[in-house]
């Protein structure tokens, strides 16, 4: 079946550093892949989306881009904002069988100022 | 985009009740699901909620405990029966459009079991 894989968090950076997240995931054809956000206290907000091999999604300064060679979809941004602090969520949404998404366990991002 | 509205936002509840959540989309849907997300947890699919007949369910989730209907392609509603502490999460109503691959969620129904 389909699954995502997620760093471990929390991760806690400074002010204007650079944010890498990882996802990786697997899945049997070709899925769409995801990012959503839940700020504190607020519900799922998607980030960005890439639907086929080498998209790049993008937002908000945030980056991520669809590589099938390594089934990853990391999650990049150059530099980060107190207000970036959330959790990130990866998924991804097979084309075959279940439709709904499918997601990671989360990474807490706590930017501090 | 589609907009979802969740009620109630959240709710206490005694162990043994049970608890319905509404869910109300702004325009018709093509597919509805629920979620749960226990604290500190990911999302865990519950089901996929089909108009007009029994809803599809995850493994480990089952339609005693978790009663849903949808009537029409913009409502539905999740029943959580027969509430322990362990019910104790966040439930989410999330919908997804013919044709679009997005998935948009509601706020969200924070339910404490005591």
């Amino acid at each position: 079946g389909n699954s995502v894989t997620q760093m471990e968090g929390p991760v806690t950076l400074s002010e204007e550093a650079f944010l890498t997240i990882n996802c990786t995931y697997t899945a049997t054809g070709y899925p769409s892949l995801f990012w959503y956000v839940q700020y504190p206290g607020e519900g799922l907000q998607l980030l960005l989306k890439a639907t086929k091999a080498d998209d790049k999604g993008s937002n908000k300064g945030f980056e991520a881009t669809y590589r099938k060679e390594t089934t990853s979809f990391h999650l990049e941004k150059g530099s980060v904002q107190v207000s970036d602090s959330a959790v990130y969520f990866c998924a991804l949404n097979g084309n075959t069988g279940r439709r709904a998404l499918t997601f990671g366990s989360g990474t807490r991002l706590q930017v501090q100022p | 985009s589609a907009v979802i509205s969740q009620k109630p936002s959240r709710d206490i509840c005694q162990r043994g009740t049970s608890l319905t959540i509404q869910c109300q989309v702004d325009s018709q849907v093509t597919m509805m699901f629920w979620y749960r997300q226990q604290p500190g947890q990911s999302l865990t699919l519950i089901a996929t909620a089909n108009q007009g007949s029994e809803a599809t369910y995850e493994s480990g989730f089952v339609i005693d405990k978790f009663p849903i209907s949808r009537p029409n392609l913009t409502f539905s509603t999740l029943t959580v029966s027969n509430m322990s502490p362990e019910d104790s999460s966040i439930y989410l109503c999330s919908a997804r459009a013919g044709g679009l691959n997005e998935q948009f969620f509601g706020p969200g129904t924070r339910l404490t079991v005591l």
